[in-house]
């Protein structure tokens, strides 16, 4: 069965320090796709990005940046020089059916805190 | 372009009622998930409808039921409402099926039930 977890509930960090938000995943298919979701006080998730099993190249976005590892099946993210409009609770998810029918499981979330 | 809404906004309920939640997709998305994300934890999957059709439901016991309409906008319906039910309820839209396209949340539907 899939399964995500993070293992960090809360983080606090200063404005401009870097930040990593870890996640682990379990999955018995060899395809599956991974998700990192933001949700901000006001209650709407919003989309970060999405990975596919097979591309394992590490992705930047900006201050974003992804470390995606089969090896560790971790999908860790990390915030650059943070700031205080970062603060959120981020969510990993994993969907393992290229079906589609599958639907995302979530991990439980990190509470991240910018102080400025 | 209108992103995902949802409605009401906030509900407060009596435990053994029954509630109505809706949700417009954006424009265009065929299949409507439906999450029940309790405080504290991450969002559980409940329901997703695309084209119409049940293509996947989560461990929900059968007082959740949903719809999707033809013009792909959906409903959640919960009946025999009890006190675990209180959650935030969150509908996202996606062009494709659920599992692997990207998905845009609406706003929630914060339930509570006394």
């Amino acid at each position: 069965a899939q399964k995500v977890t993070q293992a960090q509930t809360e983080i606090s960090v200063v404005e401009k320090e870097d930040v990593t938000l870890d996640c682990v995943y379990e999955t018995r298919d060899t395809t599956y796709y991974l998700f990192w979701y933001k949700q901000p006080p006001s209650g709407e998730l919003v989309f970060l990005i999405r990975r596919n099993s097979f591309d394992e190249q590490n992705e930047i976005s900006g201050r974003y940046s992804w470390n995606f590892q089969k090896s560790t099946s971790s999908f860790n993210f990390t915030i650059t020089a943070s700031q205080v409009v970062d603060s959120a609770v981020y969510f990993c998810a994993l969907s393992e059916d290229y079906s589609g029918n599958t639907p995302l499981v979530f991990g439980k979330g990190t509470r991240l805190s910018v102080i400025a | 372009d209108a992103g995902v809404t949802q409605s009401p906004t906030h509900l407060i309920k009596t435990r053994g009622q029954h509630v109505t939640l809706r949700c417009s997709p954006i424009s265009g998305h065929k299949s409507v998930s439906w999450y029940q994300q309790v405080l504290g934890q991450g969002p559980q999957f409940i329901f997703q409808y695309y084209e119409k059709e049940e293509r996947g439901r989560g461990n929900f016991p059968d007082r959740f039921s949903a719809r999707q309409f033809p013009n792909y906008s959906s409903e959640l319906n919960v009946n025999a409402l009890l006190l675990g039910d209180s959650a935030l309820y969150l509908c996202a839209s996606s062009v494709g099926l659920a599992g692997y396209n990207e998905q845009f949340f609406g706003p929630g539907t914060r339930l509570t039930v006394l």
